[in-house]
């Protein structure tokens, strides 16, 4: 168990509806990194929250967006949903240490299928 | 972009033997795990490890960060070992934390 929770664990929408997936970092953890991972692949970096600013996106449009609330959880919502949009969807939380060296811990994962 | 290469690709093991997976990557880290990503698709962390030698248990992991390649060694494999291994790491200087994955290695453990 990490102590990082998502919801929800799995999910069915059609092209073209918005969804709306959440994670709750782990207690003490500030930052929040989102990852997709399509079948067969490696996760894919999305963006990244640190104290509710986005710090860090990876290649994904602008219909992948996010939040992050004071007490650190955080959104990730997607518009206008496309086939390709079916993934697990992965959250991690860390710390902030200097250079970035700070170990990540995932969520389960939310399963999204988009028909 | 930096490139994160795993080998091999596919792994079959009877249980109980050892195993040597590979991560090379092609730019200077300042981060490397080693994940286990079990066939509900959790990944577990294994290893923090972005240079030196670590053990835990029955797995160890060894980065020279000079010659850019990691390696995790599994012993006395069980059939709860199989899943997908994951190295993953972070750009030296990068200013956000984000983490790159590995190709992967795909371990199936045959009782």
């Amino acid at each position: 168990e990490t102590g990082v929770t998502q919801s929800p664990t799995h999910l069915i929408k059609t092209r073209g509806q918005q969804v709306t997936l959440r994670c709750s970092s782990q207690s003490g953890h500030n930052t929040v990194s989102w990852y997709q991972q399509a079948l067969g692949q490696g996760p894919q970096f999305i963006f990244q929250y640190y104290r509710e600013e986005e710090n860090g996106r990876g290649n994904f449009p602008p219909r992948f967006s996010g939040l992050q609330f004071p007490n650190y959880s955080s959104e990730l919502n997607v518009n206008a949903l496309e086939l390709d949009d079916s993934a697990l969807y992965l959250c991690a939380s860390s710390g902030v240490l200097a250079g970035n060296q700070e170990t990540q811990y995932f969520g389960p994962g939310t399963r999204l299928l988009v028909l | 972009g930096i490139q994160v290469e795993q080998s091999p690709p596919d792994l079959i093991l009877q249980e109980g033997a050892n195993s040597t997976l590979r991560c090379n990557f092609s730019d200077s880290v300042n981060n490397l795990q080693w994940f286990h990503q079990n066939p509900w698709g959790q990944l577990i962390n294994l290893f923090y490890i972005p240079s030196g030698t670590k053990q835990n248990g029955r797995l160890s992991a060894t980065t020279v960060a000079t010659e850019r390649y990691s390696l995790l060694y599994i012993s006395s494999s069980q059939t709860t070992d199989s899943g997908v291994y994951f190295c993953a790491v972070n750009l030296d200087g990068g200013a956000t934390n984000k983490l790159i994955f590995g190709t992967g290695t795909l371990l199936a453990v045959q009782p």
